[in-house]
């Protein structure tokens, strides 16, 4: 089994969907949980993390994670075509970061 | 507001090529990170680096590399005798603290393409 998984897509959604992105993880070492949005030949940038289970919302993105099942989303609301982008999970014990494969996703117009 | 800079953002090389990839990471950040992507694929953790010394390394981060930070700002990665699995994009990232290794933020990136 794969230390971290994700749906690689592509997802295609039209503009105002809500998006659901999940990763699932092995680990249960894994206490830090991030996601990442990266652009086509660019660098992960840091949308939002959390510590350990629960919630965490910002402006129009909403973090999850269940450390029980070890499974982590991250809900888009409102989807914007400038959302279109790669979203990766990431998760760390310590400073090692494992990311997910990346999730592709299109927001039409 | 303030960024991680990366240079060159495109290095060739010839296989068997020693490379420096250079990275300026945020001036009052203490730890610093070199990560990996094979085209297509995810990215790799590779080396973590704080008080000039390596904290991490992941098994790709064998003894053709090493990082070094040369003055108070740069950070820099060398590949010694480049192969051609080493095409990819290398990616540098910093943090504040260690209490904070999972607010990392990262540059732009260095395509390297080893022919």
């Amino acid at each position: 089994q794969k230390e971290v998984e994700q749906d690689p897509g592509p997802l295609s959604v039209p503009e105002g969907a809500i998006v659901s992105l999940n990763c699932t993880y092995s680990n249960s070492a894994f206490q830090y949980f991030m996601w990442y949005r990266q652009y086509s030949r660019k660098g992960p940038e840091l949308l939002m993390y959390t510590y350990s289970s629960g919630n965490k919302e910002d402006g129009r993105f909403t973090a999850q994670v269940d450390k029980s099942s070890k499974y982590i989303s991250l809900f888009i609301r409102d989807s914007q075509p400038s959302d279109s982008a790669t979203y990766l999970c990431a998760m760390a014990a310590g400073q090692n970061f494992v990311f997910g494969p990346g999730t592709r996703l299109s927001v039409l117009p | 507001e303030p960024e991680v800079t990366q240079t060159p953002s495109h290095q060739v090389t010839q296989m068997g090529q020693e490379v420096i990839l250079r990275c300026v990471p945020i001036s009052n950040h203490l730890y610093f990170y070199w990560y990996r992507q094979i085209l297509g694929q995810k990215v790799e953790f590779l080396v973590s680096f704080y008080n000039n010394e390596i904290s991490e390394k992941s098994e790709i981060f064998d003894d053709q590399f090493s990082v070094e930070r040369p003055d108070g700002s740069n950070f820099t990665l060398k590949i010694r005798s480049t192969k051609l699995e080493d095409s990819a994009m290398y990616f540098c990232a910093s943090t504040h603290s260690s209490g904070r290794a999972y607010e990392q933020y990262f540059g732009p990136g260095t395509r390297l393409t080893v022919t």
